[in-house]
């Protein structure tokens, strides 16, 4: 089956530390790979996606890059605020047809001023 | 706003009692979904519509569960007869293709 293993938070860092957030995956298919970040009160948002290997996603500052040799696509910022505390999920689609999107556990981020 | 919208956002009922959840998609996209998340857990797929059709229910989804989407725009969950173990945030997105779309989710805590 398909899953996604991401590591156990939470994480505290200080503001504008460098933040690594690693992110496994084991899929069945060619899956399409996504970040979606989760603050106190809200829903998910979408933070960035790949679709395919060597692909580098990225939006507000945040990257990951799509590695399928590895099979991973851990998340990376250079300098974090405190406003990127929240909760951050890695997931994983299933090209064609439908795509149910398969979850990790998520990893909770503290930054600290 | 255009984004997925859910109704409520917060609900309290008592053991045995039924709710009903609404999800408002994104006007344009045929695919809909909806999720449970448990604290500290990442979302559990529940099941799938596309347009009205439901094309897939999740082991998770038991017989008190049941979800329409009538005209293949909005869709209702209903839990029936709830039991403390449905407490969670039931999540609904949608989608046009691959990406899909979350909306702020309904919280439902049964006492």
């Amino acid at each position: 089956g398909n899953s996604v293993t991401q590591m156990e938070g939470p994480v505290t860092l200080s503001e504008e530390a460098f933040l690594t957030i690693n992110c496994t995956y084991t899929a069945t298919g060619y899956p399409s790979l996504f970040w979606y970040v989760q603050y106190p009160g809200e829903g998910l948002q979408l933070l960035l996606k790949a679709t395919k290997a060597d692909d580098k996603g990225s939006n507000k500052g945040f990257e990951a890059t799509y590695r399928k040799e590895t099979t991973s696509f851990h998340l990376e910022k250079g300098s974090v605020q405190v406003s990127d505390s929240a909760v951050y999920f890695c997931a994983l689609t299933l090209s064609g047809g439908y795509q149910k999107v398969t979850f990790g556990t998520g990893t909770k981020l503290q930054v600290i001023p | 706003d255009t984004g997925v919208s859910q109704d409520p956002r917060h609900k309290i009922t008592k053991r045995g009692q039924n709710v009903t959840f609404r999800c408002d998609p994104i006007s344009e996209h045929n695919r809909l979904y909806w999720y449970r998340q448990t604290l500290g857990q990442g979302p559990e797929f529940l099941t799938y519509f596309q347009n009205e059709a439901q094309l897939e229910k999740s082991r998770l989804l038991s017989d008190r569960f049941s979800a329409e989407r009538p005209k293949g725009s909005f869709s209702t969950l209903e839990i029936q007869r709830t039991e403390q173990g449905d407490s969670a945030m039931y999540l609904c997105a949608s989608s046009p293709k691959e990406t899909q779309y979350f909306g702020p989710g309904t919280r439902l805590l049964v006492l």
